[in-house]
């Protein structure tokens, strides 16, 4: 059974850094293409950064610079560093499986979410 | 980039009736690359419809999708009372973008 826990979430000062976690299971992370997503209190998905198989990495703009996702291959486990963070990263963020092999895809499979709050 | 834009905001209906959502693109979404996603509060989205129509593994075949280039429909011919939730599309033609949802509530 495929599953995908994420920790790491918090309350943290804007400009402060955080690293979120993914523990992948029933898959191997680093034969698919992963993804974090994130959604803000009361709104909609927003697509942060995919790492390919090849390792290279995408991000969206909005993040571009100070975000960077990585994984361990001997964990199984996916990473999202953020640094520089503002009031605007403020979400819950989802770490997820890409579901196809494509430059962009959709997403087959969900973490539950950890939530960053960007506060003083 | 490409605005999706979803209609209605929210739809009140009573199970056992047909739900009609729509998803329209700012531009063509190349290759049919739009997916729908069912979530419910304090969950993460679950997957139901990718290239536009091709249902998720193990999702009912109450749920269909329809639709190229700017205009898409998310179909669900009974609802069922775990069918009430929010509604997401998502283009992966053209980097990704989602919609801003459609709320699927009990009239």
């Amino acid at each position: 059974e495929v599953q995908l826990v994420e920790s790491g979430g918090g309350l943290i000062q804007p400009g402060g850094s955080l690293r979120l976690s993914c523990a992948a299971s029933g898959f191997t992370v680093s034969s698919n293409y992963m993804s974090w997503v994130r959604q803000a209190p009361g709104k909609g998905l927003e697509w942060v950064s995919v790492i390919y198989t090849g390792g290279s990495t995408n991000n969206a703009d909005s993040v571009k610079g100070r975000f960077t996702i990585s994984r361990d291959n001997s964990k199984n486990t996916l990473y999202l560093q953020m640094n520089s963070l503002r009031a605007e990263d403020t979400a819950v963020y989802f770490c997820a499986r890409d579901g196809g092999s494509s430059w962009y895809n959709y997403f087959d499979y969900w973490g539950q979410g950890t939530l960053v709050t960007v506060s003083s | 980039e490409i605005v999706l834009t979803q209609s209605p905001g929210t739809l009140s209906l009573s199970p056992g009736e047909r739900a009609t959502l729509s998803c329209r693109a700012s531009q063509s979404v190349s290759s049919s690359y739009l997916a729908w996603y069912q979530q419910k509060p304090g969950q993460a989205p679950r997957l139901l419809i990718y290239g536009a129509s091709s249902r998720a593994t193990g999702i009912p075949d109450r749920f269909s999708g329809s639709g190229s280039g700017t205009d898409f429909t998310l179909t669900i011919s009974r609802l069922e009372p775990e069918d009430f939730a929010v509604y997401y599309c998502q283009q992966y033609g053209s980097s990704q973008t989602f919609g801003q949802g459609t709320k699927v509530e009990i009239k």
